[in-house]
């Protein structure tokens, strides 16, 4: 099954910004918004970014989200420690007319 | 504040039928505008739409497991379910229920691991 590209890793180190980059295509992230979920080990994911650049309450500033044609990206300023997560993009696809994820980043903090 | 409870067997073996219940509190399953969702994550593996239930009862499937998926709600539980046939170990996976509104899913359950062995 086809599913939203995304680097399998990215680092960075205390206080760095980080990007994340979310490849789709036409039926998905071209027609549709783009959410962020962040998964800590051991966790459910959580809502990170919604409508390609909202944040729920909660989620700190230093969390941003963006989207240009087919391609969507999370950004994280200031990273932190805590950071360190899986980060999953997701839009609903409408081929699939459900939910496309995509395969996951793994964000190590050096 | 909403909140979904996975809940069934931890084991089931191979060829049987895999059966999952996401209770619901702080909402209805049968009001709003919601997709009441299946997501799964194999060990060490990404996260994968299975299906959803509409608020309505209107139901969808991922195509790559529609024939052996069925999902449904039981108002009167305030639950949905999941049902899945012929199970194989390619099948083990932590199981989430979530709520899809508004282009996102806003609320997750806490997962439950199912692994298909003998």
């Amino acid at each position: 099954q086809s599913v939203l590209t995304q680097p399998p890793s990215a680092s960075g180190t205390p206080g760095q910004r980080v990007t994340i980059s979310c490849s789709g295509s036409s039926s998905n992230i071209g027609t549709n918004s783009v959410n962020w979920y962040q998964q800590l080990p051991g966790a459910a994911p959580q809502l990170l970014i919604y409508s390609n650049n909202q944040r729920p309450s909660g989620v700190p500033d230093r969390f941003s989200g963006s989207k240009s044609g087919t391609s969507a990206s999370l950004a994280i300023s200031g990273l932190q420690s805590e950071d360190e997560a899986d980060y999953y993009c997701a839009a609903w696809d409408d081929s699939l007319n459900g939910v496309l994820f995509g395969g996951g980043t793994k964000l190590t903090v050096l | 504040q909403v909140q979904l409870q996975e809940s069934g067997p931890g084991l089931v073996k191979p060829s049987e039928t895999l059966s999952l219940t996401c209770t619901v509190s702080g909402d209805s399953v049968s009001g709003g505008n919601y997709y009441w969702s299946w997501i799964r994550q194999p060990p060490g593996r990404g996260l994968e739409w299975v299906a959803y239930m509409h608020s309505s009862g209107r139901t969808n499937y991922n195509p790559s497991l529609k024939s052996r998926v069925t999902t449904s709600g039981d108002t009167s539980k305030n639950q949905f379910s999941l049902k899945m046939s012929s199970v194989t170990a390619a099948d083990t996976a932590v199981y989430f229920c979530a709520r899809w509104w508004v282009r996102k899913f806003d609320y997750w359950g806490q997962g439950i691991l199912v692994t298909v062995s003998s």
